[in-house]
């Protein structure tokens, strides 16, 4: 496809269980980035990837969370032991470089999260 | 850190018509990117606008224009000949040096036939 791709787009959890949110970035593009989007608000920076190397986690909320990329391909955001404050839309988006001039970031439509 | 403020929780504009959204930024940085993005119902975010701090010419695409006030730190958004197509969430975001992005709170734009 040519955009960024993320599944499931809903999910639906039980507080305590433990959930992977997958997103596939557009092809050739070395940066990925995962947002956090609370209803009615604005995206909280989760971490960046530039190729499969996280040189910036600074925005996780816990060391519940954590995320993979292989390559510069897929990543997967994994949120264990879920809480409901968790509830939220998890979007993931993709540039073709992380050059600061270079980068505009293509948005996948997001992973809705809901914990019970 | 930077922070981005929208100050414009919601905002509506007749069809037709122009409407400037507002947003704020603060920084010590020199070189860094503002953009516009757009999140219809559908979440998707999609890029309006975006503008080089290093370049003093406002950025323009089509019926969207900005009005980068680098000193002021202010960077509106203003939409032209609005259409119902424009009803959305728009958010004002801010990149610098260490590759994340900074998003404002976002404003609701209701387009009135």
């Amino acid at each position: 496809g040519a955009g960024v791709s993320q599944s499931p787009s809903n999910k639906v959890t039980e507080k305590g269980k433990d959930v992977e949110l997958r997103c596939d970035p557009i092809s050739g593009h070395t940066a990925l980035y995962w947002y956090r989007q609370r209803l009615g608000q604005g995206l909280e920076f989760l971490i960046y990837f530039q190729g499969n190397s996280a040189p910036d986690k600074s925005g996780l909320p816990s060391d519940r969370f954590s995320a993979e990329r292989t390559g510069e391909s897929v990543s997967t955001l994994t949120i264990q032991r879920t809480q409901q404050e968790d509830s939220a839309v998890y979007l993931c988006a993709s540039s073709l470089t992380s050059g600061r001039w270079t980068d505009t970031q293509y948005f996948g439509p997001g992973t809705r999260l809901t914990v019970l | 850190a930077q922070t981005v403020t929208q100050s414009q929780p919601e905002m509506s504009v007749q069809e037709a018509e122009t409407v400037t959204l507002s947003c704020t930024y603060d920084t010590s940085e020199s070189d860094y990117y503002l953009f516009w993005y757009k999140q219809p119902p559908s979440r998707q975010m999609i890029l309006v606008i975006r503008q080089e701090a290093y370049k003093q010419q406002n950025a323009t695409e089509n019926r969207f224009s900005v009005n980068f006030q680098k000193a002021a730190k202010s960077f509106s958004l203003k939409i032209s000949d609005s259409q119902l197509g424009d009803a959305a969430m728009y958010f004002c975001a801010y990149r610098g040096n260490n590759n994340d992005m900074r998003f404002g709170a976002g404003t609701r734009l209701t387009v009135k036939p």
